[in-house]
């Protein structure tokens, strides 16, 4: 699975658009970029996945460089119930996979 | 969306004992199921992955003899931790994928504490 990078760590103003970064400059082309969160002391919970094209889901969006070196996440009015860990890994579509996690993006909402 | 519970939520045992925790599809069938451990402040690591029907998998680094995994229906995957000790205290949380799923599904996650 391609290498992902994300920053350590991002405040966002509580009502704004959270926007978190993720680079996978070595992504293959059949590799799927997925965002997870955890929020405090619970299992990580499913966001929003995509290939080449944006995406959008009750829960948020995800814009993927043309490239597809690069994504962004987009929360579209953070609120406080948000803030969590955000992990960004790149998987293979289809077919036996193990998510494994990096150290991800902790996004601390704030009043 | 898929349910995966866990149970228990929370478990204190003594060293030296045992503890099984349960991983449950409840909505629907996974073939395959994940065993992550976590540290406080870390991030998830892998221990092992649990066909059903068939030995588990470990991860570099984990014992199997001391972590046994048994997945012996298409909803249930059951976390042995035999002979524990302080070190072994840490948020166990297990994973679920489907057939015909790209998404894995976590469960809550079981708090274990060894004194």
């Amino acid at each position: 699975d391609a290498k992902t990078t994300q920053p350590t760590s991002m405040d966002c103003a509580e009502g704004r658009a959270a926007n978190l970064p993720c680079n996978h400059s070595t992504i293959s082309g059949n590799e799927y970029v997925y965002w997870y969160r955890q929020i405090h002391s619970q299992g990580p919970q499913y966001i929003i996945h995509g290939l080449k094209n944006n995406e959008t889901n009750e829960m948020a969006s995800l814009i993927i460089t043309e490239d597809r070196k690069s994504s962004t996440l987009i929360l579209p009015h953070a609120t406080l119930r948000d803030t969590a860990v955000y992990y960004c890994i790149a998987l293979y579509s289809g077919g036996y996979q193990k998510v494994t996690f990096g150290i991800g993006t902790k996004l601390q909402v704030i009043p | 969306g898929a349910v995966v519970s866990q149970h228990p939520s929370r478990v204190i045992c003594k060293s030296g004992t045992s503890v099984k925790i349960e991983c449950r599809s409840l909505d629907f069938q996974a073939t395959t199921m994940f065993w992550y451990r976590q540290f406080p402040k870390q991030s998830l690591m892998l221990m092992a992955t649990s066909n059903e029907g068939s030995k588990a998998t470990y991860e570099q680094g984990v014992e199997k003899d001391k972590f046994l995994i048994n997945h012996a229906s298409l909803t249930l995957s059951t976390l042995t931790v035999t002979s524990a000790h302080p070190e072994d205290s840490s948020f166990y949380i297990c994973s679920a994928r489907g057939l015909a799923e790209y998404e894995q599904y976590f469960g809550p996650g079981t708090r274990l504490t060894v004194t």
